[in-house]
């Protein structure tokens, strides 16, 4: 089974500020037909998850231009470029190249 | 407009089995644009994924719940569903169903508590 994991668990940022999440695979995630499967989701609170990136870089539509996403293989990243208010909640990291698994979640709070 | 809604009890007893169903309107749940899936969040914990069946009826399951778990879709109700046997407290949680092609149409969620 790949495991995700996601750092940090948790993120407390100033309103207007950066804020990066880290996520690794225990192997590649490189897809036999070349894609990489690596989301990312929001959860905010009382709400299903909203995916905002798809196969590592690839905004969601509708989804902010502040959100991007990077990475390659088995170290994927997803950067805020400022934070705003609405962007409190949970982010996943959920990788689809070998059945599904996700990350254990990054909770991101203003400060 | 895909959209997904479940369905089924709030409540299911220990040992016995947790049936819910995902009713999709908006599209066929026979068509190949879509891949349908069951993902549960436990209380105040993560997502993880239970299984998924596309439309030809292939199914696949997460590996630590495939003994429990059957997905199946009902193509006269254009619905899909999830049964999970032998149930324990630690089934308790929001069931999700999704279209997992996109992962970008979810169902609102239904909790089940599992409890005698």
């Amino acid at each position: 089974d790949i495991v995700m994991t996601q750092t940090p668990l948790s993120s407390p940022v100033t309103l207007g500020q950066p804020a990066s999440i880290s996520c690794r695979s225990s192997q590649s995630l490189v897809h036999s037909d070349g894609n990489t499967y690596l989301s990312w989701l929001q959860q905010r609170p009382g709400q299903p998850p909203r995916l905002l990136i798809y196969k590592i870089s690839n905004r969601f539509s509708g989804v902010p231009d502040r959100f991007s996403g990077s990475g390659a293989g088995t170290d994927f990243t997803l950067k805020i470029s400022r934070v705003e208010a609405e962007d409190v909640g949970v982010y996943y990291c959920m990788q689809a190249t070998h059945l599904y698994t996700f990350g254990q979640g990054t909770k991101l709070e203003i400060k | 407009q895909l959209q997904l809604q479940e369905s089924g009890p709030g409540l299911v007893k220990p040992s016995e089995t947790l049936s819910l169903t995902c009713t999709v309107s908006g599209g066929s749940i026979s068509s190949s644009s879509y891949y349908w899936g069951w993902i549960r969040q436990p209380p105040g914990k993560g997502l993880e994924w239970i299984g998924s069946i596309y439309y030809s009826g292939s199914t696949y399951y997460n590996p630590s719940l495939k003994s429990r778990v059957t997905i199946s879709v009902d193509t006269s109700k254009n619905q899909f569903s999830l049964k999970l046997s032998s149930v324990t407290a630690a089934d308790t949680a929001v069931y999700y169903c999704v279209d997992l092609w996109g992962m970008d149409v979810w169902g609102q969620g239904t909790t089940v508590t599992v409890s005698s």
